[in-house]
């Protein structure tokens, strides 16, 4: 139980193109939702964290406009990058919970984007 | 700022061999202790969700301790195996009240078993 999906697994577009990447809760509701990047030899970073319905609260230093999430349904949450740039060449992970004070979250494997 | 802390960066073991890494965390406003295991191109898989102060947790060959006055966890792996091999990460829950609660990881510990 608690399975997360990504999509796509790994993606490469051009500098100032945009790329969505989706996340679903394949055997639960996912009230509440978490984006996390990581950079080579770094931690996983919260990005945002969504609650269905909700508009997403962004960490300090994250820019909303570049990066818009999407949690209109309680098993899917979608992050699309805009405009990218080789800088947001990073690994994107997203994590979902049942609800907005649960201690679990439960991952996604992963989506590797590579801007050229 | 918090910050989490996990060492050694990189572990190379004999199959056999057992091992231990740690992880350090804030001991003020202790909420919860995660540890997960994650194998590449895989989701980080949950391990444990430690919440008392001298919990001690096991699940197979892999059992973990927790002290939250001093601030740190560690994780065991006894009679390691190659399937043993992956990141093992560690997350400190910050708890908001009624708000989210929001993980802050550690880099990881990568564990390398050699048949």
């Amino acid at each position: 139980g608690a399975v997360v999906s990504q999509h796509p697994s790994w993606v490469i577009c051009k500098s100032g193109t945009s790329v969505k990447i989706e996340c679903r809760s394949l055997d639960f509701q996912a009230t509440t939702m978490f984006w996390y990047r990581q950079f080579p030899k770094q931690s996983l970073m919260l990005m945002a964290t969504s609650n269905e319905g909700s508009k997403a609260t962004y960490e300090q230093g994250v820019e909303k406009d570049k990066f818009l999430i999407n949690h209109a349904s309680l098993t899917l949450s979608t992050l699309t990058v805009t405009s990218a740039h080789p800088e947001d060449s990073s690994f994107y992970i997203c994590s979902a919970s049942v609800s907005q004070g649960a201690r679990e979250q439960y991952f996604g494997p992963g989506t590797r984007l590579t801007v050229t | 700022i918090l910050n989490v802390e996990q060492s050694p960066q990189s572990l190379h073991v004999q199959e056999g061999d057992s091992t231990n890494f740690t992880c350090s965390f804030p001991s003020s406003n202790f909420y919860a202790l995660h540890w997960y295991r994650w194998e590449t191109a895989k989701s980080p898989e949950a391990l444990f969700v430690m919440t008392l102060n001298g919990d001690e947790k096991k699940k197979g060959r892999i059992s973990a301790t927790l002290n939250t006055k001093e601030g740190y966890s560690y994780l065991y792996i006894k009679g390691s195996q190659p399937e043993d091999s992956a990141t093992y990460l560690c997350a400190f829950l910050v708890h908001y009240g009624g708000a989210t609660n929001k993980l802050i990881f550690g880099t990881g510990t990568l564990l390398a078993v050699q048949p």
